[in-house]
Parts: C-alpha cells; structure tokens; sequence
C-alpha cells in the first residue's frame, strides 16, 4: 500500500523567511513518481514539481527546490525567501498509477 | 492551450434536484479524472475515464453519475445529493492513465458545489 505523509499541518512565516515543507513517502515499489502541487485559494491544483524514484538528484527553480533522499523516503520542498503570493496548500504526492495525496500543508506566508 | 476548464464555478442544489458538472480538455489527453475535495482535505478520487471508458469508480454511489461524450468532455451528473456531499469537485486529464504513474495530471479549477 502506498501512503504520503505530511506532518505540518500549517506554517506561518513572515514574508523574506525560508520554510521548508516535509513529506514522507511509504510504497514497497522500486519504480514510483512524486509530485508536488500547490493550492491557492482559489482551488486550482497547479502542478510544480515530478520526481521518479531513480533520480534522487535535487532540483531548484528560482526560489523553489527540492531535496529528494530515498534513504529516508522523503521528498522536501524549500521555499527561499518566502512572498505573499506563496500562501496556499501544498501537497506532496506519490503516483504509481494513481495519485496518493498527502494531507497537504497550509503555508501562511505574512507581509 | 494548456488548461482545463470547469463549468459552473459554483452550484447550489437541493436535494431533489438533477444537475450536471462539465469539464472539458483540449490538450489531446485521453484519461480523464473526477476527485471530490472537502475543506482541509486532499482530493480523494472518483472515477478514472481512460480513452473515453469508465476504467476507475472509487465505489462512488450512484447519486454520482460519470460521463465521456468525447474525448475532450466529461461530466458529472448529480442527482438526489445528499448535504454532505457538499465540497470541490476536481476535474483533472493526463496524457494517458494508470500505467507508469509519470503523466503529470492537469487540474481545472473546480465546482464548489452546495447542497441545501
């Protein structure tokens, strides 16, 4: 059975801060994706980042990165110099056919 | 074109009313995904159309009824709903479904649905 965990349930930062946001993957797989979406109020899912299972090298884009360790079966999301415009719920995901949400983590980002 | 968009944005129903959710794609995507979203929650899947067939129904009860016109439309049509079924209903394509898991799904911006 496949299962993502995302222990923060909410992050507030101040505005310039960094936070990273966790998430822990569990699948018996050795072939898998992970993804990374963000949730703005207004509802649409937008998609940011896929990862497969044999690529564990980290990503930046901007002010966004990723650090991918499957040692530790975690898939983690930074965001350099937070902004306003970054408050949203964000879910890590686990694809293997199906996406497997984890319970998402809501980022208050305050000017 | 790169989006998917939904239609109505938002919907408020009785329980004895019939409506219909519209979703439509024109990125050549040829799987099609329904997820139900309640507040705080992750979306949780509902059906899954793959080339225009029913390949995935979450056991959703029949209140819920999928369809694929085409392979750019699906819609959900909504009969006999219950209040808890009140939440965001997401409509999402992809390449293709199910095989590897490395289609990136696309998702539209959703019908917040109420029902009195």
């Amino acid at each position: 059975a496949q299962k993502v965990t995302q222990a923060q349930t909410e992050i507030s930062v101040v505005e310039k801060e960094d936070v990273t946001l966790d998430c822990v993957y569990e699948t018996r797989d050795t072939t898998y994706y992970l993804f990374w979406y963000k949730q703005p109020p207004s509802g649409e899912l937008v998609f940011l980042i896929r990862r497969n299972s044999f690529d564990e090298q980290n990503e930046i884009s901007g002010r966004y990165s990723w650090n991918f360790q499957k040692s530790t079966s975690s898939f983690n999301f930074t965001i350099t110099a937070s902004q306003v415009v970054d408050s949203a719920v964000y879910f890590c995901a686990l694809n293997m056919g199906q996406l497997t949400f984890g319970s998402g983590t809501q980022l208050t980002v305050l000017p | 074109d790169t989006e998917v968009t939904q239609t109505p944005k938002h919907l408020v129903m009785g329980m004895t009313n019939k409506k219909s959710l519209k979703c439509e794609q024109h990125m050549g995507h040829r799987a099609m995904y329904w997820y139900k979203q309640k507040a705080k929650k992750p979306p949780e899947l509902m059906f899954v159309y793959s080339y225009e067939k029913l390949s995935i129904n979450e056991s959703v009860p029949s209140r819920f009824s999928p369809e694929c016109p085409n392979s750019s439309l699906l819609n959900l049509h909504l009969h006999a709903l219950q209040p808890e079924d009140s939440a965001l209903y997401l409509c999402a394509s992809s390449l293709i479904a199910g095989t590897s898991g490395w289609d990136e799904q696309f998702f539209g911006p959703g019908t917040r649905l109420t029902v009195l």
